[in-house]
């Protein structure tokens, strides 16, 4: 699976917008890019994934480039429960393996 | 709560001895993954089966590791004679095999290992 880069920690206030970003320049055509967050003492949580398109559900939106290299995570309105670990991993779709290949994340402060 | 379970949550044990955690998955899900977790690091994978079927394993996966699933429902994950280094957070995942691109997968709170 192709590598993602993100960064190691970012704050944000309770009631604000996060944008979580995520570079994966060496992504393929068949990839998609899952969004997963691990909460404190907690195993992980799925949270969004996407391949071309932007992609909305009840917990975050996705935001995908145009040329697919990059995309953000986006967390509406941050609140002090969402303070996790969260990892962008990119799934190759033309495989049958399963793994995931957690990289180190981004360690999301969420401030009151 | 038909989530993920293993069983146990903690685990303390001495350098040398044998441990066996367990994990059951929902239950209709047909695949089922162990990662392994150290402090400040992500999840590392370490084998999945699909149906009782043992279809990968990674390098991490030593000859002191085996992993079962007999029947294609709970899984279990032995350590012989464990190691200090063996001291993390084992965690189990289940899935439905799918399109493997969009395939999502279900963690249990998984089981930390202490080895002293």
């Amino acid at each position: 699976d192709a590598k993602t880069t993100q960064p190691n920690s970012m704050e944000s206030n309770e009631e604000e917008p996060v944008h979580l970003p995520c570079n994966h320049s060496t992504i393929s055509g068949t990839d998609y890019i899952h969004w997963y967050r691990q909460l404190p003492s907690q195993g992980p949580e799925y949270v969004i994934h996407g391949l071309t398109s932007n992609v909305n559900n009840r917990m975050a939106s996705l935001a995908i480039a145009e040329d697919r290299k990059s995309s953000t995570l986006i967390l509406h309105r941050a609140t002090l429960r969402d303070a996790a670990v969260y990892y962008c991993i990119l799934r190759d779709g033309s495989s049958n393996t399963g793994k995931l290949i957690f990289g180190q994340g981004t360690t999301l402060q969420v401030k009151p | 709560d038909t989530g993920v379970s293993q069983d146990p949550r903690h685990k303390i044990t001495k350098r040398g001895q044998n441990v066996t955690f367990r994990c059951d998955p929902i239950s209709e899900h047909n695949r089922l993954y162990w990662y392994r977790q150290t402090l400040g690091q992500g999840p590392e994978f370490l084998t999945y089966f699909q149906n009782e079927a043992q279809l990968e394993k990674s390098r991490l996966l030593s000859d002191r590791f085996s992993a079962e699933r007999p029947k294609g429902s709970f899984s279990t994950l032995e350590i012989q004679r464990t190691e200090q280094g063996d001291s993390a957070m084992y965690l189990c995942a289940s899935s439905i095999t799918g399109t493997s691109g969009r395939e999502t997968q279900y963690f249990g709170p998984g089981t930390r290992l202490l080895v002293l």
